[in-house]
C-alpha cells in the first residue's frame, strides 16, 4: 500500500526567509506527487504536481519541488517566504493509472511564518 | 482548473438531527466525487468513493448508514450526517476530476458542528 510521510509536524521560519518542506513517500513504482496547501477553514489548492521528465517542478506562488527517485522524496521549496505563506502544507501520492485520481495525503506540515 | 463548490460552507446542528452537504462539479461532469473528512490538525482521511447512479463505496470503518451519500446527476453528490453526534464534529471535504484529468479538485469544505 502507498504511503506518504511528512516528518515535520511544523515549521517556524522568518518572514523572508528560505523554506523546505519534506516529504518521503512509499509506492512500488514512481506514482503522481502532488502538493497542497490548506488555509485555515478552506479546501485544498494545488501548488504543484509531478509526472514525469523534469525532476525540478515549478509551481504557484514561487514554490518548487524536486523529485528524487533515489530518496524516494519529493520536499517543496521557497526562497522567500511571505507571511502569507502560513498555512498547512499537504503531500499527496497517486497511483498511475487511468481513472479518477485518489490520492493519499501526509499528515500535514503546518508552517508558521514570524515577521 | 476545474470548479468544484461545496455548501454550506459552515453547519451547526443539535445532536441527534440530520444534515446534508452538497458537492457540485460547476464545468465539468464527474461520474466520480470522493468525500473526505479531516481531523483538528490531521490529514485528510477518505470517506467514501461516490458514484452516479450506483451505490457509494465507503472505507474500512466509516458507517455507510450514518453517513449517507446520494450521488444522483453527474454534477451534483451530497453527504447526509444522520443522527449527528458531536463526535461527528469535523471538517468534510469533497473532491472530483473531469474524466481525463491529472489532479484532484476539492472543495472548499465544511465545518461542521454538532451540539
Amino acid at each position: 500500500a502507498q504511503s506518504v510521510t511528512q516528518p515535520d509536524i511544523h515549521i517556524t521560519v522568518s518572514e523572508g526567509a528560505s523554506l523546505e518542506l519534506r516529504c518521503n513517500y512509499s509506492y512500488g513504482a514512481t506514482p503522481y506527487l502532488f502538493w497542497y496547501v490548506q488555509s485555515p477553514g478552506q479546501g485544498l489548492q494545488l501548488l504543484l504536481k509531478y509526472f514525469s521528465g523534469d525532476t525540478l517542478v515549478q509551481g504557484i506562488k514561487g514554490f518548487e519541488a524536486e523529485f528524487k527517485r533515489s530518496q524516494s522524496s519529493f520536499n517543496l521549496r521557497k526562497p522567500s517566504v511571505h507571511w502569507s505563506d502560513a498555512a498547512e502544507y499537504f503531500c499527496a501520492v497517486a497511483p498511475i493509472s487511468g481513472g479518477s485520481y485518489i490520492p493519499t495525503f501526509g499528515r500535514g506540515t503546518s508552517l508558521i511564518v514570524h515577521p | 482548473g476545474a470548479v468544484v463548490s461545496q455548501h454550506p460552507s459552515r453547519v451547526i446542528c443539535k445532536s441527534g438531527t440530520s444534515v446534508k452537504i452538497e458537492c457540485r462539479s460547476l464545468d465539468f461532469q464527474a461520474t466520480t466525487m470522493f468525500w473526505y473528512r479531516q481531523f483538528p490538525k490531521k490529514s485528510l482521511m477518505l470517506m467514501a468513493t461516490s458514484n452516479e447512479g450506483s451505490k457509494a463505496t465507503y472505507e474500512q470503518g466509516v458507517e455507510k448508514d450514518k453517513f449517507l451519500i446520494n450521488h444522483a446527476s453527474l454534477t451534483l453528490s451530497t453527504l447526509t450526517v444522520t443522527s449527528a453526534h458531536p463526535e461527528d464534529s469535523s471538517f468534510y471535504i469533497c473532491s472530483a476530476s473531469p474524466l481525463i484529468a491529472t489532479e484532484a479538485f476539492f472543495g472548499q469544505g465544511t465545518r461542521l458542528t454538532v451540539v
